[in-house]
């Protein structure tokens, strides 16, 4: 299984574009990056899943270098309401969580 | 919407007693399900893999007779936490494969269940 790691707690403004890096440096060939967001007292939800170079959704952009032992998740425009944990997995057929990234934002 | 829901949301008992958690995938059939534990301010640990039609998969240190899984539907794994003592306090959630994914690693999450045991 790929370890990921994450800083563990970023600070923010609302407005921002906020970027958290993960490594992976064990990934497999065949491992997909996913990032998942959690608030307080409820289930991880699902953001966004790259395989290589970048991907957008309406929440988030995943950029991925070439060599793939890293990535970074982008989210624009942050608001109060993102602040959340935010977890990075590269695990090949099973969810293993690291310890994430809190992510603060302040008014 | 929701598209794995967990019952009941929250439960408080006393110690020595069983609390069962259901956890249901809604539109959708998982034959797999995953059971997690979250303690506070840190990140979830798998406890185990529900298999509907056959035998729960439990990760290292997880006690199969205190957790019983039972995946006995297509919709339906539950989690009987037995004979609990306070130490079994923490936020149970459960998960499902994405259908459209085909990827295990793409879930869907319950909301959790926060389990207090007195």
């Amino acid at each position: 299984l790929a370890k990921t790691t994450q800083p563990i707690s970023m600070d923010s403004y609302e407005g921002q574009e906020v970027n958290i890096t993960c490594s992976h440096n064990n990934i497999a060939t065949n491992d997909y990056i996913t990032w998942y967001q959690q608030f307080p007292s409820q289930g991880p939800r699902f953001i966004i899943q790259g395989y290589k170079t970048k991907v957008t959704n309406e929440v988030a952009s995943l950029f991925i270098p070439a060599d793939r032992k890293s990535s970074t998740l982008s989210l624009p425009r942050v608001s109060l309401s993102d602040t959340a944990v935010y977890y990075c997995l590269a695990p090949g057929n099973m969810l293993t969580f690291g310890g994430g990234t809190r992510l603060m934002v302040k008014p | 919407g929701a598209v794995v829901s967990q019952h009941p949301s929250w439960v408080i008992c006393k110690s020595g007693t069983s609390v069962k958690i259901e956890c249901r995938s809604l539109d959708f059939q998982a034959t797999t399900m995953f059971w997690y534990r979250q303690f506070p301010k840190q990140s979830l640990m798998l406890m185990a893999t529900s298999n509907e039609g056959s035998k729960a998969t439990y990760e290292q240190g997880v006690e199969k007779d205190k957790f019983l899984i039972n995946h006995a539907s297509l919709t339906l794994s539950t989690l009987t936490v037995t004979s609990a003592h306070p130490e079994d306090s923490s936020f149970y959630i459960c998960s499902a494969p994405r259908p459209t994914s085909g990827r295990s690693d793409t879930q869907y999450f319950g909301p959790g269940t926060r389990l207090t045991v007195l």
